[in-house]
């Protein structure tokens, strides 16, 4: 398995643009994750799935956020608007539940700036 | 929720010595502790993990020790080597879901 992939992996766009990111979990796992790292808050979680139903999106900062996950296969975290604020690297993470916790795998990250 | 606390934010260790990194957390329904390495511009990757029916765990020079009554838990790397340089993550989880809290991080320097 090729792992956790995100796309893109770099995005520079202008406020008030709206920003999609793309992830791709291991295939196999049933859980889903979108982390935001920045140098102030470190990694914070925004949401995350389970067999792609929405568990807690208790993190997600603002109704600017919106995350969905129509398959097993494939999650989106769309920011709209964009604000400067929301520049930061965004991880995706997966994982398989064994019925106790495991290791989340983690994506390369998508590394953006709003300009 | 949980809240997990990291201490210190930065350290810094000449090559050889002996490094640890202490985190606290608050949520006494937590029962595994994983740390992760992220090296500069990558992504964070597990290097150690820790359930609570264990007090300690050793992996070649990389140890994690558990004390659930105070509720916290350390990571221990001797014989420090400059590839070792890196931000670690401590991070709790276990109410279910897989659900991890991550720490703020500690940017660890081997110096020669």
């Amino acid at each position: 398995d090729a792992g956790v992939i995100q796309s893109p992996r770099h995005e520079v766009t202008e406020m008030g643009q709206e920003v999609t990111l793309r992830c791709k979990p291991i295939s196999g796992h049933d859980y889903l994750f979108w982390y935001r790292q920045t140098m102030m808050r470190g990694l914070e979680l925004l949401i995350y799935f389970n067999n792609n139903v929405p568990i807690d999106d208790s993190g997600m900062p603002e109704d600017r956020f919106s995350a969905k996950m129509p398959n097993a296969s494939f999650s989106t975290l769309k920011i709209q608007p964009s604000e400067p604020r929301d520049s930061a690297v965004y991880f995706c993470a997966s994982s398989l539940a064994t019925g106790a916790e495991t290791e989340a795998f983690f994506g390369q990250g998508t590394r953006l700036t709003v300009v | 929720g949980e809240n997990v606390e990291q201490h210190p934010s930065t350290l810094s260790v000449q090559e050889g010595d002996s490094a640890v990194i202490k985190c606290t957390y608050s949520d006494s329904a937590s029962n595994y502790f994983p740390w992760y390495k992220q090296e500069l511009g990558k992504r964070p990757q597990l290097i150690i993990d820790i359930r609570s029916n264990v007090g300690e765990k050793k992996d070649q020079r990389i140890a994690v020790t558990l004390n659930k009554t105070a509720k916290h838990f350390s990571l221990h790397i001797t014989e420090t080597q400059p590839e070792d340089s890196a931000v670690y993550f401590c991070a709790a989880g276990g109410r279910g879901g897989n659900k991890l809290t991550f720490g703020t991080g500690t940017q660890l320097k081997v110096e020669l």
